[in-house]
């Protein structure tokens, strides 16, 4: 069965030091993996999807299929970085649905 | 554009009542997929309607239905109403055509079973 793993509920850290998001993944076939980020008061919205290969707002994730991971980094973190974040993985056909792991606190303070 | 709307905003039903979510979806989109999402949880998801049709459904029982209408909005019915349906409930809107489908989610509904 395909699953999705972010095994810290809470992630908090200091502005300015790094951070990485973990995010493992179970499935057979070729996936696509996302991050959604949902901020205080607002919706749920696309952070990045692997087939990208960007940078947003500083954070990047490169899949590892032989880890089978896609640890979200971002090299100094921000004030505003704090938000839920949310590791999705889409099954390698068109329209399929998301199946989403339990998402990731992440507190940035100063 | 004001993106994918969700009404209502808040709901409170008793057990065994019948309740009804509306969504419609972003301008241009024709695809509504809708998720449930527990307190605590990552959303799960629960079906997909495309061409006013249901197109995948998660494991969720046959008191969860859908329709989507030729306008692209869809309703989300759930009958005999359990305590554990209490969550938030979300739809997200994509574009089939194209093949793209990313998809983009609206504010929620927050159902509360009493």
């Amino acid at each position: 069965a395909q699953r999705v793993t972010q095994p810290e509920k809470l992630l908090s850290v200091f502005k300015g030091a790094p951070v990485e998001l973990k995010c493992n993944y179970s499935y057979s076939g070729s996936p696509e993996l996302f991050w959604y980020v949902q901020y205080s008061r607002q919706r749920l919205q696309l952070l990045l999807r692997h087939i990208s290969r960007e940078s947003i707002k500083g954070f990047t994730a490169d899949l590892n299929k032989g880890e089978t991971s896609f640890h979200l980094k971002k090299p100094f973190a921000q004030e505003e970085d704090s938000a839920m974040y949310y590791c999705a993985l889409r099954r390698g056909q068109a329209g399929t649905a998301l199946i989403f792991g339990k998402g990731t606190t992440l507190s940035v303070s100063s | 554009d004001a993106g994918v709307t969700q009404s209502p905003t808040h709901l409170i039903k008793t057990r065994g009542q019948q309740v009804t979510l509306r969504c419609s979806p972003k301008s241009g989109h024709d695809t509504v997929s809708w998720y449930q999402q527990a307190l605590g949880q990552g959303p799960q998801f629960i079906f997909q309607y495309y061409e006013e049709e249901e197109r995948q459904r998660g494991n969720f029982p046959d008191r969860f239905s859908g329709h989507q209408f030729p306008n692209y909005s869809s309703e989300l019915n759930v009958n005999a109403l359990l305590l554990g349906d209490s969550a938030l409930y979300l739809c997200a809107s994509s574009l089939r055509r194209g093949g793209r489908y990313e998809q983009y989610f609206g504010p929620g509904t927050r159902l509360t079973v009493t």
